[in-house]
């Protein structure tokens, strides 16, 4: 079945170094793939996302590529701020049927301090 | 534009009782999405309606339970609650009639004590 697996937190960075946080995913078709961010005490927002392969998205500094070959959707960052520290989602959108259905991964925590 | 509202957003129950949490989606959203979020779950889909038919259901027991109104604004409802349903509850909308880029609100948190 269709799957997402993110890499498990916490990751905490010092302020200005470069973010790596690993999605990779199981699906048959070609799936949507989405970031989601969540700051403390608030719900989650779309960061960034890819619908096709190879295709690149981008936001407030943050990257992710749609890899087919490694079935990959890493996020990376090349400097991270302190205001960066949130929970991310990376998330899997596909057809079933008549219907769209959305799987998350687990979410990453990551602490940036000063 | 507002974005997504939730009420309320702090809730403590007692077990066996039951709860209304309700989600007013931003104007013109259509689609309306609800979840469960704990931290060893994740996030968990609970049901998404679409002009207030229930479109997808997510594998919760049937004391979970949702309708969707005329207007869009959506309310989930849990009975006989039970610990284990303390959680985050988020409503998500999104524009057409399918999941896309979703707009979540700030959840709503339920204690079961």
């Amino acid at each position: 079945g269709n799957s997402v697996t993110q890499m498990e937190g916490p990751v905490t960075l010092s302020e200005e170094a470069f973010l790596t946080i690993n999605c990779t995913y199981t699906a048959t078709g070609y799936p949507s793939l989405f970031w989601y961010v969540q700051y403390p005490g608030e719900g989650l927002q779309l960061l960034l996302k890819a619908t096709k392969a190879d295709d690149k998205g981008s936001n407030k500094g943050f990257e992710a590529t749609y890899r087919k070959e490694t079935t990959s959707f890493h996020l990376e960052k090349g400097s991270v701020q302190v205001s960066d520290s949130a929970v991310y989602f990376c998330a899997l959108l596909y057809n079933a049927g008549n219907n769209r259905k959305l799987i998350w991964g687990l979410g990453t925590s990551l602490a940036v301090n000063p | 534009k507002a974005g997504v509202t939730q009420t309320p957003r702090y809730l403590i129950k007692t077990r066996g009782q039951q709860v209304t949490l309700s989600c007013s989606p931003i104007s013109g959203h259509r689609s309306v999405s609800w979840y469960q979020q704990t931290p060893g779950q994740g996030l968990q889909f609970l049901f998404e309606y679409f002009s207030e038919t229930q479109r997808n259901k997510g594998n919760f027991p049937g004391r979970f339970s949702g309708r969707q109104f005329s207007n869009s604004r959506s309310e989930m409802n849990v009975s006989t609650l039970e610990l284990g349903d303390s959680a985050l509850y988020l409503c998500a909308s999104s524009l057409g009639t399918s999941i896309d880029e979703q707009y979540f609100g700030p959840g709503t948190r339920l204690t079961v004590t």
